[in-house]
């Protein structure tokens, strides 16, 4: 199993609150992603790390920001969660290689 | 309109039939993935294929390029492929972003 962890897998909290969810990986991959995954929707690109202190927008990145300090770690923030960013989040890494892409267990976020 | 369309939405077949699930894509693309989510949410890449057809144990996954078109075929299915199937295009570029479908929902019965 490729090497990566999502933490939280669950979070509750309540909407204005700050929350950091954060993706951790051993493989080395340079590529970096942050999804989320909404009923009705395919998973949609949040943000993504390209390498160290290298990010980009995704297609929803509107109240996300994300940083990447270390190879290993990608975390994302929401500033001020709102009850819209109820979703399950996927962090994936990608390497070189052929069929190189894994995905975290996903991080169920609820915002009363 | 999506960029990666797939088709059926839902599926339901019982065990031992041949399946067949398609992913439709509307801009050129260097390679297409499928994957497989099972309930409870962990998603498993299946095949990342940019030409031909590549083959793992029941499973099979085709793409025409020209056709901007893929299948995945499962044969003798069995009730433990119940999943969600996602097509994912993806595209070279700074950061090689993958584009997916809504995903085709299978159940399998016995």
């Amino acid at each position: 199993d490729a090497g990566i962890t999502q933490s939280p897998r669950h979070k509750v909290t309540e909407t204005g609150t700050p929350v950091t969810l954060r993706c951790h990986q051993t493989e080395n991959h340079r590529y970096m992603y942050w999804y989320r995954q909404d009923p009705g929707h395919g998973l949609r690109l949040i943000h993504y790390s390209y390498g160290v202190k290298d990010t980009d927008k995704g297609e929803v990145s509107d109240g996300y920001s994300v940083s990447r300090s270390k190879t290993e770690d990608f975390l994302l923030t929401l500033e001020s969660a709102t009850s819209s960013q109820t979703s399950v989040y996927f962090c994936a890494i990608r390497g070189l290689g052929a069929g190189e892409l894994f995905f975290g267990e996903g991080s169920r976020l609820t915002v009363l | 309109k999506n960029e990666v369309e797939q088709s059926p939405q839902n599926l339901t077949a019982q065990e031992g039939e041949f399946i067949t699930i398609n992913c439709s894509y509307s801009v050129g693309i260097s390679a297409l993935h499928w994957l497989q989510q099972h309930p409870g949410g962990g998603i498993v890449s299946l095949f990342m294929l940019s030409s031909g057809k590549k083959k793992h144990g029941r499973l099979i996954a085709t793409i025409n390029i020209q056709e901007k078109h893929s299948s995945l075929h499962i044969t003798a299915s069995h009730p433990r492929d119940s999943a969600v199937y996602i097509c994912a295009r993806l595209c070279t570029g700074t950061a090689s972003k993958l584009t997916f479908g809504t995903g085709t929902r299978l159940q399998v019965t016995l």
